[in-house]
């Protein structure tokens, strides 16, 4: 089982829809969650952490179950430019090395 | 903003060659990372620096070395490049995202292609 696992998608949902992505992880003592965005051939960029009480930034809701071990992005009223790929990464207990997921890629069209 | 700026950003080289990639950053992190992102792979861990002279592996070593001779440099070099190791590369460094999370933050990339 891999470590961080991702639907690799492609989601292709029209503007103004409403996208879910979910995300599990496999070790159950995992400090910090984060989903990063990456546009094609640019590097990863941090869009939000993800917290234990849940947090919004926007049109973006992150969550995190730590019983069932999955994190989830939720994206509102989705704009063209929303469209990339969008990473899950845990950082593990012991700490200073991140795992990334693999990425679920987002198409939105007109 | 971690600063941080990788050369070449594109290069093109033969099958046996050297090649070295700099990883440049302006911030005083300690921690520094070198990856490879490759379809269907995602981003693996190449090396990562704890300091000055401290480096380790992660998980695609092979083929691949590492110096760091002052903090704000973190070289990644491939001692006889093959054609397996086109790839994108990413240098990172540790940031404290504003919610006070370590995480990292990744350099513009360096997109090598080995024939």
């Amino acid at each position: 089982r891999k470590e961080v696992e991702q639907d690799p998608g492609p989601f292709n949902v029209p503007e103004g829809a409403t996208v879910a992505f979910n995300c599990t992880y496999s070790n159950s003592a995992s400090q910090s969650f984060f989903w990063y965005r990456q546009d094609c051939r640019k590097e990863p960029k941090l869009l939000m952490s993800v917290y234990s009480s849940g947090n919004e930034d926007g049109r973006f809701t992150a969550q995190l179950n730590r019983a069932s071990q999955y994190i989830s992005l939720l994206i509102r009223d989705s704009k063209l430019s929303d469209s990339a790929t969008y990473l899950c990464v845990v950082n593990p207990p012991q700490g200073g090395k991140l795992i990334f997921g693999q990425g679920t890629e987002l198409s939105v069209k007109p | 903003d971690a600063g941080i700026t990788q050369s070449p950003r594109h290069k093109v080289t033969e099958t046996g060659t050297p090649v070295t990639l700099r990883c440049h950053q302006t911030e005083n992190h300690r921690y520094m990372y070198w990856y490879r992102q490759d379809p269907g792979h995602g981003l693996r861990l190449i090396h990562y620096s704890y300091g000055v002279k401290d480096t380790d592996k992660g998980e695609v070593s092979d083929g691949y070395s590492v110096s760091r001779s002052k903090t704000e440099d973190f070289l990644l070099t491939l001692e006889s490049a093959t054609s397996s190791q086109t790839s994108v590369y990413f240098c990172a460094t540790n940031w404290r995202e504003r919610g006070g999370q370590e995480t990292q933050y990744f350099g513009p990339g360096t997109r090598l292609l080995v024939l």
